[in-house]
């Protein structure tokens, strides 16, 4: 069965920094994509970014950049330059395939991100 | 904005009441989801619609039902609430095609309590 692991329930960093978000997967198909959602207290599923498995760059997003290491089977999330909105829940999930019957993400369970002024 | 509403957005109810959440779409998608996050677990499937009348059961779906009669209408049934069904609802929906690439958007959650 696919899964997605997140090993940092909590992280602090300081405004401007960098901060690295940990993400770990298990999958046998060879097919398969990974995304990273924010949501803010507000509740809502903000989606940032997202790596196909035969990409061979990195996903980035602005601020937002995808250590994709497929042989580690990490997708790690980049954050440059911490701004104070981006504290929030940060939740990497993976999409299994279905036959016939299209896709649904694994999600795995959340790290919090506060960001320091 | 993915067009998706959820009703209601807040609920109190009582144990063994029946319950039904909607999710409506404007963006006739072919793909919903409802999902249920708790503290700790982050997001788990309830059940998956991948057409009108197809439904199919996610890794959570006990004491859960399904139905969707048109594209834009996606509901969800706890025929006999439990205060373990305490939780916030998110339905989401996405269209798949030949690309592996298929964003879920979400809606804006309901936040169900079971007394």
């Amino acid at each position: 069965a696919q899964k997605i692991t997140q090993t940092q329930p909590g992280m602090f960093v300081q405004e401007k920094e960098a901060v690295t978000l940990d993400c770990t997967y298990d999958t046998s198909d060879q097919s398969y994509g990974l995304f990273w959602y924010k949501q803010p207290s507000s509740g809502e599923m903000i989606f940032l970014i997202y790596q196909g498995s035969y990409d061979e760059q990195n996903a980035t997003e602005g601020r937002y950049s995808l250590n994709f290491q497929k042989a580690r089977k990490s997708a790690n999330l980049v954050i440059s330059a911490s701004q104070l909105g981006d504290s929030a829940m940060y939740f990497c999930a993976m999409r299994e395939l279905i036959y016939n019957q299209g896709g649904k993400l694994i999600f795995g369970q959340g790290t919090e991100l506060s960001v320091k002024p | 904005d993915a067009g998706i509403t959820q009703s209601p957005r807040h609920k109190v109810t009582e144990t063994g009441t029946p319950v039904t959440l909607r999710c409506h779409q404007t963006e006739n998608h072919r793909y919903m989801y409802w999902y249920r996050q708790d503290p700790g677990h982050g997001l788990r499937l309830i059940h998956y619609s991948y057409g009108v009348k197809d439904t199919d059961k996610g890794e959570v779906s006990d004491g859960y039902s399904v139905s969707r009669s048109k594209t834009e209408d996606f509901l969800l049934t706890l025929e006999s609430a439990t205060s373990s069904q305490t939780s916030v609802y998110f339905c989401a929906i996405s269209e798949f095609g030949l690309a592996t690439y298929n964003e879920q958007f979400f809606g804006p959650g309901t936040r169900l309590t079971v007394l």
